[in-house]
């Protein structure tokens, strides 16, 4: 099972600030990805990368960058956030086939 | 295209009743995997269960089964003698081959609760 972190777990913050939402893993996974998920909804994946300098964009689109400059390392951020941002942020990495998930970024755009 | 139906949003139960949870899939790929996951309410996932496109004996974990039948595209879930620590949302996710279309898509989820 993978170790994967996220940081911070829940944020509130104002409409227009710049944020990045943190996702670590110790497991030397290539593959990670975050998804977007309202609540009691399905999850929708926003960006994966499969490896250092790779990203793409997901199936939804999303108004947020990532970078994965380091194996370890795929942050997420939102240059200006917005009310219409709201919504759990899931990270997850993988080495085969199986994804493992952080504990999500709760975000709260006021 | 994928796609994953669980048809159930919600279903209630008591503890001690058996529940299975319903997941259809749809794909082209000959080689695909699925997986379910468990949302518990403080939100994040966790992984159950994978299953190979080419592997469709059933599973037994403890309590958990899952039955994978590919002449009907399904691939359901039974929790047998549910407790209330079971409450949760279940997702059945599908992903295409390694190296290929390794993407996981999910189910809309099966939001399950056990009362005591």
């Amino acid at each position: 099972e993978a170790d994967i972190y996220q940081t911070p777990r829940y944020l509130v913050i104002g409409t227009g600030k710049k944020i990045t939402l943190e996702c670590s893993q110790t497991m030397g996974h290539d593959k990670m990805y975050w998804y977007q998920q309202d609540p009691g909804m399905e999850l929708h994946l926003i960006h994966y990368s499969y490896g250092v300098n790779s990203t793409e964009k997901g199936d939804l689109s999303s108004e947020s960058t990532v970078s994965r400059i380091r194996t370890e390392h795929f942050p997420l951020t939102l240059e200006s956030a917005r009310p219409s941002h709201t919504s759990q942020y899931l990270c997850a990495s993988s080495e085969l086939v199986e994804q493992f998930f952080g504990p999500g970024t709760r975000l709260t755009v006021l | 295209a994928q796609k994953v139906t669980q048809a159930q949003t919600e279903i209630s139960v008591v503890e001690k009743e058996d529940v299975t949870l319903d997941c259809v899939y749809e794909t082209r790929d000959t080689t695909y995997y699925l997986f379910w996951y468990k949302q518990p309410p403080s939100g994040e996932l966790v992984f159950l269960i994978r299953r190979n496109s080419f592997d469709e004996q059933n599973e037994i974990s403890g309590r958990y089964s899952w039955n994978f039948q590919k002449s009907t595209s399904s691939f359901n879930f039974t929790i047998t003698a549910s407790q209330v620590v079971d409450s949760a949302v279940y997702f059945c996710a599908l992903s295409g081959p390694q190296g290929g279309s390794e993407k996981l898509v999910f189910g809309k989820g099966t939001k399950l609760t056990v009362n005591p």
